[in-house]
């Protein structure tokens, strides 16, 4: 079964700290995506990342960086330099190949204290 | 090329009334994918519709609701006798194939 598990329900830090949020997730199949939004105060969720399955590479861009282990079966995402304005909510979700549902985690609230 | 269209961004229903949600998908997208979003928890798929055909409706509330993608026009899910429950975020999204674009949500509020 597909399942996505963001166990920090709520981070905060103080600006210019870095942050790793955690993604963990459980798929059978060998060909999957997975994703991070970001879901600010306004309500809208703004996407920040597809990555296929067959890609382990990290990412990075700007202060945002993932780490992808398929081992683990972990999709980590890691904000350097913290801004107030990266306070959000932010959610991993995973989706199967041939299939179109996505299935979203609980989300993690980060709230970065000026 | 606009994104998803959603609206209204937010309806106010009172209890026992009918909500309306619309979802207009990108130009081109022929897919369009509602989930909801409860208070303080993540996205659930509720139906996948492609042009006047209901794919997957497995996440759907066996009543009340109902969802409609006609060949003319934008997608409509229908919420009849709302309840207090029923107030969340909507989302829509559409896809040309497996890549899924969000609207920016509807806001339901039941008081």
């Amino acid at each position: 079964a597909q399942k996505v598990t963001q166990a920090q329900t709520e981070i905060s830090v103080v600006e210019k700290e870095d942050v790793t949020l955690d993604c963990v997730y459980e798929t059978r199949d060998t060909t999957y995506y997975l994703f991070w939004y970001k879901q600010p105060p306004s309500g809208e969720l703004v996407f920040l990342i597809r990555r296929n399955s067959f890609d382990e590479q990290n990412e990075i861009s700007g202060r945002y960086s993932w780490n992808f282990q398929k081992s683990t079966s972990s999709f980590n995402f890691t904000i350097t330099a913290s801004q107030v304005v990266d306070s959000a909510v932010y959610f991993c979700a995973l989706s199967e190949s041939g299939t179109y549902k996505y299935i979203f985690g609980t989300g993690t609230r980060l709230k970065v204290l000026a | 090329n606009a994104g998803v269209m959603q609206n209204p961004r937010h309806l106010v229903r009172r209890r026992g009334q009918e909500a309306r949600l619309r979802c207009s998908p990108m130009k081109g997208h022929s897919h369009v994918y509602w989930y909801r979003q409860l208070p303080e928890e993540g996205l659930k798929f509720m139906v996948y519709l492609q042009k006047e055909n209901i794919i997957d409706e497995s996440g759907m509330p066996k009543e009340r609701f109902s969802a409609e993608f006609p060949k003319e026009g934008p997608s409509i899910l229908r919420i009849q006798q709302v309840v207090r429950g029923d107030s969340a975020a909507y989302f829509c999204a559409s896809s040309p194939r497996e890549e899924q674009y969000f609207g920016p949500g509807t806001r339901l509020t039941v008081t």
